[in-house]
């Protein structure tokens, strides 16, 4: 069982719905991030949180440390949200993130 | 800033042939890291840095190596390379110790073909 498991693997969803995707981790962390790699390739961090909440436009990150679960929200999508997004955590053992393999969101217009 | 820049952004190689993969950043980051993502798998550690004349195994060095002589450099060696190391490679470098407090800034890949 990996360490850091992300559901759904993929999403589709039409533009203006609310999107959340989930990811749950089985050991202790100091710090949770939020990834998201375009199409293209390139990989962008949208998030680092270790408790509560964080808001940046239309995107909501949530974390619950006692149930080891956080949420990516989506307000409103559009076609170019589009991209694979990615949970890591930083567990307190290891010296390095450890990630989930991703979940694919696809918004069509 | 040009962040993390990565070079190649493709290559092929034969089996057996060696190559360098070059990363540099000009953010003047203590940490350096080089990870492979293989398609449905999620990013796997293979060597970091934690400054220059630093380096340390992740989870996946077989068959790699690194060197850090400058803060702004790490390049990662494949020597005799096989089709298991076929993947996409980043580079990612962060000021401190990457999830405590600090932001990863990854660079745009390089994607390795072995035949």
């Amino acid at each position: 069982k990996n360490e850091v498991e992300q559901s759904p693997q993929n999403l589709t969803a039409q533009e203006g719905e609310f999107i959340t995707i989930n990811c749950s981790y089985s050991v202790g962390i100091s710090a949770l991030h939020w990834l998201q790699q375009h199409p293209g390739g390139g990989i962008v961090s949208l998030f680092m949180l270790s408790s509560g909440k964080k808001k940046h436009g239309r995107l909501i990150a949530t974390i619950n440390i006692q149930e080891k679960h956080s949420s990516l929200h989506i307000t409103a999508s559009h076609p170019r949200d589009s991209a694979v997004y990615i949970c890591a955590v930083r567990s307190f053992e290891a010296d390095k993130l450890i990630f989930g393999t991703g979940t694919r969101l696809q918004v069509f217009p | 800033n040009a962040g993390v820049t990565q070079t190649p952004k493709f290559r092929i190689l034969k089996i057996g042939q060696s190559m360098t993969l070059q990363c540099t950043q000009d953010m003047n980051h203590n940490y350096m890291y080089w990870y492979r993502q293989d398609p449905g798998m999620g990013l796997k550690l293979i060597y970091y840095s934690v400054g220059a004349g630093i380096t340390d195994k992740g989870e996946v060095p077989n068959g790699y190596n690194v060197s850090r002589s400058t803060t702004e450099d790490f390049p990662l060696r494949l020597e005799l390379a096989a089709p298991s190391q076929t993947s996409v490679y980043f580079c990612a470098s962060s000021y401190d110790l990457a999830g405590v407090g600090n932001e990863q800034f990854f660079g745009p890949g390089t994607r390795l073909t072995v035949l």
